[in-house]
């Protein structure tokens, strides 16, 4: 059965800083990979999504993310963060329908951005 | 073009009434679907529509309905509201159905019940 766990509800950071955010997964089958933001009273935007070949996927915003099929993680990071950058971040993995739907979503993490 | 459009974006309704939620799709998409998102539960999918069926459905109890017309777009009914049913409700489109489809959500619906 697919799974996605987000290490750590909540992520601080200072502008200019690192941002990671770590993803693992679990599936029996090869992985179909999205990172989505949701922003204050907004939906969810897709940032980047890992389907096949480059195990480094780049996305909106200055951020990627890197496929590790041995260690099952999809981690998140962006060189320098932004205030901008203060939203709760999705981590999803594909699935195959059914009651989970297409899509099985991390619990999220909310980071914030510190002056 | 046009994203996923949601209406209307907050509803205020008490225990026991009913209520309806509308999604137009990105123009071409012709699979939604739907999810309830809460501070405890997070994400939760709903169900699924594509060509006017419903494909997949989610663990949710039979007051929730959905349907989808022959344009794509797409409504959600949930009756004999409870509390418990406040929420963000969320509509997705992607071109067709299938694992590797990205999602593209709208900025949902926040159905608060008195």
């Amino acid at each position: 059965a697919q799974s996605v766990t987000q290490l750590g509800s909540h992520v601080s950071v200072s502008e200019g800083a690192l941002v990671l955010l770590r993803c693992n997964y679990s599936s029996s089958v090869p992985p179909y990979l999205f990172w989505y933001v949701q922003y204050p009273n907004q939906g969810l935007q897709l940032l980047l999504k890992y389907t096949t070949g480059a195990t480094l996927v780049k996305g909106i915003n200055g951020f990627e993310a890197e496929f590790k099929k041995s260690e099952t993680s999809f981690h998140l990071t962006k060189p320098s963060a932004h205030m901008s950058d203060a939203a709760e971040y999705f981590c999803a993995v594909s699935n195959y329908g059914g009651s989970q739907g297409n899509l099985i979503f991390g619990k999220g993490t909310k980071l914030s951005v510190k002056p | 073009k046009a994203g996923v459009t949601q209406t209307p974006r907050y509803l205020i309704k008490t225990r026991g009434q009913q209520v309806t939620l509308s999604c137009s799709p990105i123009s071409g998409h012709r699979s939604v679907s739907w999810y309830q998102q809460t501070p405890g539960q997070g994400l939760q999918f709903l169900f699924e529509y594509f060509s006017e069926t419903q494909r997949n459905k989610g663990n949710f109890p039979g007051r929730f309905s959905g349907r989808q017309f022959s344009n794509s777009r797409s409504e959600m009914n949930v009756s004999t509201l409870e509390l418990g049913d406040s929420a963000l409700y969320l509509c997705a489109s992607s071109t067709a159905p299938g694992q590797s489809q990205p999602q593209h959500f709208g900025d949902g619906t926040r159905l608060s019940i008195l």
